[in-house]
């Protein structure tokens, strides 16, 4: 069974970082791309970025391009998010996600850490 | 960027009817469509792929049509369990994923 595990939410002054992990396990990690998404209270879903397999290449939608880094340790099954000049606007709950074997679904989701960003 | 409109905003309906949700894209997006559900407190599930595929485990009563700009999620017989919000995704831009604003689909 597929399983994806956040880590790392919290409340954080805006201008600052935050780091979230996703532990993953019941699958081979290292075989697929994996994604963020967020989704702010009460809103729908945002794709944030994404990182290929081998995490050569990565990619970010023009809302956190800049700020955010996405990273992967294939020895270690965790895919994390760098999180850097923090805004008001990215108070959300983050979801790690799975791509699908045929597309760049979603077909395994995390169960969310929550990042808000106030003073 | 490709953007994705459902319709209804919410739609009421009696458990044991039909369902239908709508999702257009502002361009076409061939069949790379997906629907999830999304339950109060609760992640999404992916319920559809390729614009028609059943994802794993999910009942027959789900099924999805439509290509190119037109999609339809389609839920037959509407059990108490289905009641949730319900988005759909286009991948076929790259990169560039993009979810529509969502259906609440609510008790009637």
């Amino acid at each position: 069974e597929v399983q994806l595990v956040e880590s790392g939410g919290d409340l954080v002054q805006p201008g600052g970082t935050l780091r979230l992990s996703c532990a993953a396990s019941g699958f081979t990690f290292s075989a697929y791309t994996m994604s963020w998404v967020r989704q702010a209270p009460g809103k729908g879903l945002e794709w944030v970025s994404t990182i290929s397999a081998s995490g050569g290449s990565t990619y970010f939608a023009d809302s956190v391009k800049g700020r955010f880094t996405i990273s992967r340790d294939n020895s270690k099954n965790t895919l994390y998010l760098q999180m850097n000049s923090l805004r008001a606007e990215d108070t959300a709950v983050y979801y790690c996600a799975k791509s699908g074997s045929k597309g760049y679904y979603f077909d395994s989701w995390g169960q969310g850490s929550l990042v808000t960003v106030s003073s | 960027e490709i953007v994705m409109t459902q319709s209804p905003a919410t739609l009421s309906v009696s458990p044991g009817e039909r369902a239908t949700l709508s999702c257009r894209a502002s361009q076409s997006i061939r069949s790379n469509l997906a629907w999830y559900q999304q339950k109060a407190g609760q992640a999404p599930r992916l319920l559809i792929y390729g614009a028609s595929t059943r994802a794993t485990g999910i009942p027959t009563r789900f099924s999805g049509s439509g290509s190119g700009t037109e999609f339809t999620l389609t839920i037959s017989s509407l059990q108490s369990e289905d009641f949730a919000v319900y988005y759909c995704q286009q991948y076929n831009d790259w990169l560039m994923y993009t979810f529509g604003q969502g259906t609440r689909l609510d008790i009637k």
